[in-house]
């Protein structure tokens, strides 16, 4: 079974930098798995960050980017404020055919203090 | 502005059937991928469905094949999701949602609707 991998918490000063990734439990992130991250603050829909691994989404600003790290895709905010304290999802594309399409990572709370 | 509205959320007994919707409006939707995501309130997200842009193919999580069934109709703008044989744990936020076209991941989102599955 395939299982997409987050810290399930972080915490980071207001304007320093922190880096969340998404890994897999058997093999290494890459491209081809269209790694997106998308902010969802409680009760509200999430909102979509970065597609593609490190493509913005519109309006997003540019502190925060994607990237891969390793065997990993990652999340980087420079300058956190404190409105970046949220949930973060990743998800990996896994293709057609008998894998499941898409699948989601357990979440990092976000925590800017 | 892209609007997606979801409905068709309630409560429903374990065994019981439930049909969402949700409402698209501006873009062009019968030229893109839709989905379902959903959320059991205060945890993750989980994908549950997706389905091409002409309805041709449709892809399911594990956890809902065979009972949930995913269409569209382009012709009214409007994505659905037939759920049956709904258990205990189907309780969740369903998400409508937009991909984004060519980079399989999403964009918008709607509100959400709750499905609540008890007796």
């Amino acid at each position: 079974q395939t299982v997409v991998t987050q810290e399930p918490s972080f915490s980071v000063s207001p304007g320093g930098t922190v880096t969340l990734t998404c890994g897999l439990n058997s093999g290494s992130v890459s491209t081809n798995y269209y790694p997106s991250w998308y902010q969802q603050t409680p009760g509200q829909a999430p909102r979509t960050l970065i597609y593609s691994t490190n493509t913005r989404s519109s309006g997003v600003p540019d502190r925060f980017s994607g990237s891969i790290l390793g065997n990993k895709a990652a999340l980087t905010i420079t300058g956190a404020q404190a409105d970046d304290e949220s949930n973060y999802y990743c998800v990996l594309y896994m293709g057609t055919g008998i894998s499941q399409g898409w699948v989601f990572g357990g979440g990092t709370k976000l925590t800017v203090v | 502005e892209v609007q997606l509205v979801e409905s068709g959320g309630g409560l429903v007994q374990p065994g019981g059937s439930l049909r969402l919707s949700c409402s698209a409006s501006g873009f062009t939707f019968r030229s893109y991928t839709m989905h379902w995501v959903r959320q059991v309130p205060g945890k993750g997200l989980e994908y549950v469905s997706g389905i091409s842009s002409n309805g041709g193919s449709t892809y399911y999580a594990d956890s809902v094949k065979g009972r949930f069934t995913i269409s569209r109709g382009n012709s009214k703008n409007t994505l659905y999701l037939q759920m049956s044989s709904l258990r205990h744990e189907d309780t969740a936020v369903y998400y409508c949602v937009k991909d984004i076209g060519g980079s399989y991941s999403f964009d918008y989102w709607g509100q959400g609707t709750l499905v609540t599955v008890s007796s």
